[in-house]
């Protein structure tokens, strides 16, 4: 079946350090790619996405590139800030019996310190 | 636009009390609703999904149910918690699509004891 592996962390950076997790996925179809944020107590957040190969997301300096062909989508920030301390998830939609099948990772922690 | 609201927000219950978690959406018609668990430090486990009114499916089996008795309205129940039952419970909605992302609500915490 389809999964998603990431490193688990924790990660701890300094600020304005640049940031690097990374994610690869398995799936028998041709999913779409996503990336949610956590913040303490909270839901996920869309961060970004893409949709086919080569696609990149990008959103509050976050970016992510579909790589079919080593089956992965990365996410990358240049400098980090304390405010994007949280867990992110690396995720992929793909088609099934109902519809629509997310399948999660099991979430990086990221901590940035001042 | 759309809203997804969860109630309640933390919830502490004795073991082998009853249990409703209740999740609704505004704002859209016809939504995929979806019931997540996150146990402490860990990923999301999808425990239910629903494509329409009076439609479940069950992810993996275990002490929770879970029913759908209005378009907008995902409700998960329980007769009686085990103490595994404590988690971060999330319910999500989405269109079906599979460039869609899905929404998420802000979760409900239970903690049993």
């Amino acid at each position: 079946g389809d999964s998603v592996t990431q490193m688990e962390g924790p990660v701890t950076l300094s600020e304005e350090a640049f940031l690097t997790i990374n994610c690869t996925y398995t799936a028998t179809g041709y999913p779409s790619l996503f990336w949610y944020v956590q913040y303490p107590g909270e839901g996920l957040q869309l961060l970004l996405k893409a949709t086919k190969a080569d696609d990149k997301g990008s959103n509050k300096g976050f970016e992510a590139t579909y790589r079919k062909e080593t089956t992965s989508f990365h996410l990358e920030k240049g400098s980090v800030q304390v405010s994007d301390s949280a867990v992110y998830f690396c995720a992929l939609s793909d088609s099934f019996s109902y519809g629509q099948n997310f399948v999660f990772g099991p979430g990086t922690r990221l901590s940035v310190l001042p | 636009s759309q809203t997804i609201h969860q109630w309640p927000a933390t919830l502490v219950q004795p073991v082998g009390s009853p249990l409703s978690l209740e999740c609704t959406v505004e704002g859209t018609s016809n939504p995929n609703l979806y019931w997540y668990r996150q146990a402490a430090g860990r990923g999301l486990q999808l425990l239910f999904y629903s494509v329409g009114i009076g439609q479940i499916s069950s992810e993996v089996p275990q002490n929770l149910s879970a029913s759908r008795p209005q378009d907008r309205q995902f409700i998960l129940s329980s007769k009686k918690l085990l103490l595994s039952d404590s988690g971060f419970y999330l319910c999500a909605w989405g269109t079906g699509l599979l460039t869609d992302t899905q929404y998420f609500g802000p979760g409900t915490r239970l903690t049993v004891l």
